[in-house]
This record gives C-alpha cells, sequence and structure tokens, in this order.
C-alpha cells in the first residue's frame, strides 16, 4: 500500500499571504490528523476529520482551517500568515480516527514564512 | 504543566550502548502509548505500540510501561548509528484522532 502523501514538501511565502497543503491518506483510511512541528513547541494537534467532517480541534486560531473530500483527501489552509507559522505540517491517517487506531505519518509540508 | 513530558536531550552514546528514553505523563486515564522515530526531514515512524502496563519487545527495542509512576520507558539495545534520530513518545487524548506528543529526545549513536 502506497503510503501517506503530502504536497508540496516545501513551501516558502510572505507574511499576510495564505498557503493550501494537500494530503492524500493511505487507501481505506478514513481519518485524516494534521499536526504542526516546531522546535519550541514539538507536534501540535491541529484538528482531525473523518467523512468529510472536523470532529476533533485543537488550540490554534481560526486561520487554521481545514476541510476533507469524499476520497478521504485533506487539504489545510493558514490565511494571514504570521512568521510564526514556519513549521513542518504533518497529516497522519487512521483506518477510522479511534481510540487506539494507529496513526500513519506523511513526510510533512516544510512552510517557510518571510 | 504538559499532558506528555520527554527530555529533549540531545544525548549521544557510542555504538553497542544500551539507550533508555523516557517519558512521564499526567492524566491517569490515557491507556494507549506509543514510541514514535523521525529521522532528518522526515516524517515520524511507529516505533512501538502498547496499551495500559507492561513490556513489549520487539528485536533491539522494548517499550514499558508503568502506570502506577505515569511513566513510559524506551530502551534500545546495542544501539547502531542507524538509530540516530529524534524520539517521540506519544498517547492518545481521551478520544480518538488526536495524539498528543512529548517534546522529542535527540539520540545521536557514534560509531
Amino acid at each position: 500500500k502506497a503510503g501517506v502523501t503530502q504536497t508540496p514538501r516545501y513551501l516558502i511565502k510572505t507574511r499576510g499571504q495564505q498557503v493550501t497543503l494537500s494530503c492524500s491518506p493511505i487507501s481505506g483510511h478514513r481519518s485524516v490528523s494534521w499536526y504542526q512541528q516546531t522546535p519550541g513547541q514539538g507536534l501540535q494537534f491541529l484538528f482531525e476529520y473523518f467523512s468529510e467532517t472536523q470532529r476533533n480541534k485543537g488550540n490554534f486560531p481560526g486561520r487554521f482551517s481545514g476541510r476533507q473530500f469524499s476520497n478521504s483527501r485533506s487539504e489545510m489552509n493558514v490565511s494571514t500568515l504570521e512568521l510564526g507559522d514556519s513549521a513542518l505540517y504533518l497529516c497522519a491517517s487512521s483506518p477510522l480516527g479511534a481510540l487506539g487506531d494507529t496513526q500513519y505519518f506523511g513526510p510533512g509540508t516544510r512552510l517557510t514564512v518571510l | 504543566q504538559k499532558e506528555v513530558e520527554q527530555d529533549p536531550g540531545p544525548l549521544s552514546v557510542p555504538e553497542g550502548a544500551i539507550v533508555s528514553l523516557n517519558c512521564t505523563y499526567s492524566n491517569s486515564a490515557f491507556q494507549y502509548f506509543m514510541w514514535y522515530r523521525q529521522y532528518s526531514r522526515k516524517g515520524p515512524e511507529l516505533l512501538m505500540y502498547t496499551y495500559s502496563s507492561g513490556n513489549k519487545e520487539d528485536g533491539r527495542f522494548t517499550a514499558q510501561v508503568d502506570k502506577s509512576s505515569k511513566y513510559i520507558s524506551l530502551f534500545i539495545r546495542d544501539s547502531q548509528p542507524s538509530d540516530s534520530a529524534t524520539y517521540l513518545c506519544a498517547t492518545y487524548y481521551n478520544q480518538g484522532g488526536k495524539l498528543i506528543f512529548g517534546q522529542g529526545t535527540e539520540l545521536s549513536v557514534k560509531p
């Protein structure tokens, strides 16, 4: 089975711009979770989607949003970029997103905000 | 207090050493515990997965959970340079889809 894929792998944006990142889960997985990884804060949960619905949300401002399509692919969007949004954005997929399901991570998208 | 605490290191050991990586957690309701390994410029990959208390062994790796002290450990025997990576402990929050991670420990195994 192909793993989780994320595109693009690298992005450079300037403050105030917006960005959209894409994630394709493992075939058959219906849950997609997004995380932000920074040296200072580590890996932090952004949100989780299942069957095109956001089920869980972390403590991030409303500038961070996402969606999921009927084929389980997911996108996340960050509007009005700030310097502090520079990070590695990771998505992870699991079969149902149930408590105890194993989450499989993609390689991440490295976002740099100038 | 963070829900999962992990010493970020860095930790440097000679090849062949036994490595001990540790995390503590605050919520006694946590039941599922994972160790992920992350190489530079890669996403985390699942290394070990344990449920509740006890030990789990897989080759050179042993994961240990002590729920009485809210302490989780990963032991690496006969460490190799290829083990050099960041190791992240994680647990599920009280619902699916959301993992809580420790800060990650950067490990370097010197030949």
